[in-house]
Parts: C-alpha cells; sequence; structure tokens
C-alpha cells in the first residue's frame, strides 16, 4: 500500500520561513510528477506547486511565486517544500500528493500556522 | 489562476441523485480533458473519485459519474447513500498549473 508522510510543519512567525518533508513508500516514486496542496482551516484545496518527475520542471500558484521552493530527492523517495516570506495567509495544511493532475494518493497533511 | 467555481451546497435524500457542477474556462475545463473530481470527509485526506473527466479509479463505486461540456463539468452521484455526505472539489489542468473548483457540501437528507 502506498503512504505519504508529510512533516516539518508547526507555528513560525510572519516572515519566518519553515521545510517541510515527504517521504513516499511503496511507490514508483521517480516515474511520477509530485504535487503539494494545501487546504486553510474550514477552506477549500488550493494547488500550490508541482515537479516533474527528474526535477526539471516546477511550477506554482502566483502567491507562492518568488517564495516557494519545491524540489524532491528520488533516491530518497522525498519531496520538499521550502518556504520563505511567510504570510498569514499560508496558514493551512499541507498535503504532498501523487501525480500532476490526477491525484490519486494523498498524504495525512502537515499543518502550517503563520502567527505572531 | 481564478478558482473553479461549484455550487455550495447540493442534497438529496437517500437513493436519489445530485449533479454538481465545476464552471472554468476555456483555459481549463474547456480546455483540456484532465478534470478530476474528490471527496473529502471531515478531518480526513481528499479522494481520487473520478480522473479525465469521466473516468473511475478502481474501488469507486460506479454510483459516482463525470462528463464535460464546454467550460463546465459536472459530477453526478446516483443512488446516494449516507456515506456520500462530504466536500466535493473538482480540479483541472490549466496548462503547466492546476485549479481546483471552490467545493460543495453534498447533504445526504
Amino acid at each position: 500500500e502506498v503512504h505519504l508522510v508529510e512533516s516539518g510543519g508547526g507555528l513560525v512567525q510572519p516572515g519566518g520561513s519553515l521545510s517541510l518533508y515527504c517521504v513516499v513508500s511503496d511507490f514508483t516514486f521517480r516515474n511520477y510528477w509530485m504535487t503539494w496542496v494545501r487546504q486553510a482551516p474550514g477552506k477549500g484545496l488550493e494547488w500550490v506547486a508541482k515537479i516533474k518527475e527528474d526535477g526539471g520542471e516546477k511550477y506554482y500558484v502566483d502567491s507562492v511565486k518568488g517564495r516557494f521552493t519545491i524540489s524532491r530527492d528520488n533516491a530518497k523517495n522525498s519531496l520538499y517544500l521550502q518556504m520563505n516570506s511567510l504570510r498569514a495567509e499560508d496558514t493551512a495544511v499541507y498535503y504532498c500528493v501523487t501525480g500532476g493532475y490526477n491525484y490519486v494518493y494523498w498524504g495525512q497533511g502537515t499543518l502550517v500556522t503563520v502567527s505572531s | 489562476q481564478s478558482a473553479l467555481t461549484q455550487p455550495p451546497s447540493a442534497s438529496g435524500s437517500p437513493g436519489q441523485s445530485v449533479a454538481i457542477s465545476c464552471t472554468g474556462t476555456s483555459s481549463d475545463v474547456g480546455g483540456y480533458n484532465y478534470v478530476s473530481w474528490y471527496q473529502q470527509h471531515p478531518g480526513k485526506a481528499p479522494k481520487l473519485m473520478i480522473y479525465e473527466v469521466s473516468k473511475r479509479p478502481s474501488g469507486v463505486p460506479d454510483r459516482f459519474s463525470g462528463s464535460k461540456s464546454g467550460n463546465t463539468a459536472s459530477l453526478t452521484v446516483s443512488g446516494l447513500q449516507a456515506e456520500d455526505e462530504a466536500d466535493y472539489y473538482c480540479s483541472s489542468y490549466a496548462g503547466s498549473k492546476n485549479v481546483f473548483g471552490t467545493g460543495t457540501k453534498v447533504t445526504v437528507l
């Protein structure tokens, strides 16, 4: 069974940084695009970023462009999200998801709270 | 990069059908056959119910069906059951990026 486990969430002050991690098991990680999706408390899903199988292409939602960086390590079956210059509106549960447009497998999510 | 438009709520009695619309533009829903639908129960991660407009993943009941016409996609749940009560989100490829719908809360009366 495929498992995705996110970590790295927590409380951070506005303007601060945080790194999110996602380890994927029982899945041919290197053959698939990977995506980060977030959900603010009580709100809907928002696509954040995606990365190609080899890491050669990366795309971001406009609101995080220049502040967030998605990356991956295929040798470690791991996906990352470096978040800088965090804002209150970045507060959300962040999900690691397999695929570039059909999101078959989801992690349980990690909560990021941006507050002073 | 605006969210796709869904009705906030929909409801039906057990055994009835409910249809949820997802309206975008020619740059997303209308331009590609990469519309998918997700079911989310409270406190849980979303679950893929329909992909590429009308395909069902293994294990998803055939009560769930999808379609598309122009810039609007639709999810129909037939023979409503209590466990179908959840939030539903559409998603579409949008030319290198992706976008989700605003979400619809389905209530089984």
